[in-house]
């Protein structure tokens, strides 16, 4: 089976701008994560989709937004970019987002905001 | 309070040497799930190995095992042998159990670096 995949890989933007990444799930896998990865704030939430409904959410501002269509590829938004918004943007994956499912990340998005 | 928490920022092992990577969880669930993930320097998270809370023995899976300590909330990871290729960020998680979404919660992580 592929794995999670994301794109783009790497990506620059300037501030004020909206940003939009992509996250493919492993083939069957209902759940998709969303996380933030800052050297400063460790690895955070940001949300959880699953069969296209959003099922929770970390604690973060409007500005971050996702979606996830109903093939369960999933897609996050990040509308007025700050500089604090340059982080590595990681997706996961399982089937049912429960226990005893584990999640399989993707290689992630790494974001630069100038 | 900290769902997981690694208290070691930083290990160094030597090669072929056995090394524990701590991690202590809190939680009031009954059922739940502990991951450890491996982060190289590349930035991709790595699956290691998964423990029940309802899983009697300890997991392992190859050169990693899981050290389970459901009185003492813990669960560290023990490499044994370890490799120049196992230097990296280790991350302990948790998961509470239902189906409601719940989120994986992670530690800081702890820094690995295999000395030759």
């Amino acid at each position: 089976k592929a794995g999670v995949t994301q794109t783009p890989r790497y990506l620059i933007k300037t501030r004020g701008q909206q940003v939009t990444l992509s996250c493919s799930p492993i083939s069957g896998h209902r759940s998709v994560s969303w996380y933030q990865q800052t050297p400063g704030q460790g690895l955070q939430f940001l949300f959880e989709y699953f069969s296209e409904t959003q099922r929770n959410k970390g604690n973060f501002p409007g500005r971050f937004s996702g979606r996830q269509f109903s093939n369960s590829r999933s897609e996050m938004n990040v509308s007025t970019l700050e500089l604090g918004d340059s982080a590595l943007y990681l997706c996961a994956s399982s089937p049912r987002g429960a226990i005893p499912d584990t999640q399989y990340f993707g290689p992630g998005t790494r974001l630069t905001v100038l | 309070a900290q769902k997981i928490t690694q208290t070691q920022p930083g290990m160094f092992v030597q090669e072929k040497e056995a090394v524990t990577l701590d991690c202590t969880y809190d939680t009031s669930d009954q059922s739940y799930g502990l991951f450890w993930y491996k982060q190289p320097s590349s930035g991709e998270m790595i699956f290691l190995i998964y423990q029940g809370s309802y899983d009697e023995q300890n997991a392992t899976e190859g050169r990693y095992s899981l050290n389970f300590q459901k009185a003492r909330k813990s669960a560290n990871l023990v490499i044994s042998a370890s490799q120049l290729g196992d230097s990296a960020m280790y991350f302990c998680a948790m998961r509470e159990g239902g189906y409601t979404g719940n989120q994986f919660y992670f530690g800081t992580g702890t820094s690995l670096t295999v000395i030759p």
